[in-house]
């Protein structure tokens, strides 16, 4: 079956750090690929997401790119705020089946000034 | 636009109680739902999804049950709570692009 890998936190930053949350998948034929930021006390909103392989889902700074080859799909930002402090889910699912969605463990970001 | 409302935000309830936990969704006519739970230290899991009124499909065996009885309502349910149960609790809906996730439920069992 479907499985998403990513790497544990918490991770802790100064403001205007390079941040990379690593994130690996399991699945069978081409699955969508998305990043998802749950903020303190607040539900889970989608941050990016790609459909195909090589394709860049960016947002607010973040990018992640769907790379087959290595079954990954990492998150990036090159300079961090304290805003960014959240939780990050890296998530698949199969191709449209949107809300049947596969979650990584979540990794927590904390930034500080 | 849509918006999906869950409630209660937080539960505290023994062991043995019965649980209902409701998700409406407005401004969108029959979306698929879902509620996912999240344990502690874990991922989020899916546990139930519904594409229409009545429609419901498990996908872990668990304590839960749920039920679809209006287009845009969709309820988590139990007869007897667990300690197991307690979890964060998200009701979802999803278009034919992404998936839109409500405030969550903390409940813990006691």
């Amino acid at each position: 079956g479907n499985s998403v890998t990513q790497m544990e936190g918490p991770v802790t930053l100064s403001e205007e750090a390079f941040l990379t949350i690593n994130c690996t998948y399991t699945a069978t034929g081409y699955p969508s690929l998305f990043w998802y930021v749950q903020y303190p006390g607040e539900g889970l909103q989608l941050l990016l997401k790609a459909t195909k392989a090589d394709d860049k889902g960016s947002n607010k700074g973040f990018e992640a790119t769907y790379r087959k080859e290595t079954t990954s799909f990492h998150l990036e930002k090159g300079s961090v705020q304290v805003s960014d402090s959240a939780v990050y889910f890296c998530a698949l699912s199969d191709q449209g089946s949107w809300g049947k969605l596969q979650f990584g463990a979540g990794t927590q970001v904390v930034v500080t000034p | 636009s849509q918006t999906i409302h869950q409630w209660p935000a937080t539960l505290v309830q023994p062991v043995g109680s019965p649980l209902s936990l409701e998700c409406t969704v407005e401004g969108t006519s029959n979306p698929n739902l879902y509620w996912y739970r999240q344990a502690a230290g874990r991922g989020l899991q899916l546990l139930f999804y519904s594409v229409g009124i009545g429609q419901i499909s498990s996908e872990v065996p668990q304590n839960l049950s749920a039920s679809r009885p209006q287009d845009r309502q969709f309820i988590l349910s139990s007869k007897k709570l667990l300690l197991s149960d307690s979890g964060f609790y998200l009701c979802a809906w999803s278009d034919r692009e992404e998936a839109f996730f409500g405030q969550g439920t903390r409940l813990t069992v006691v």
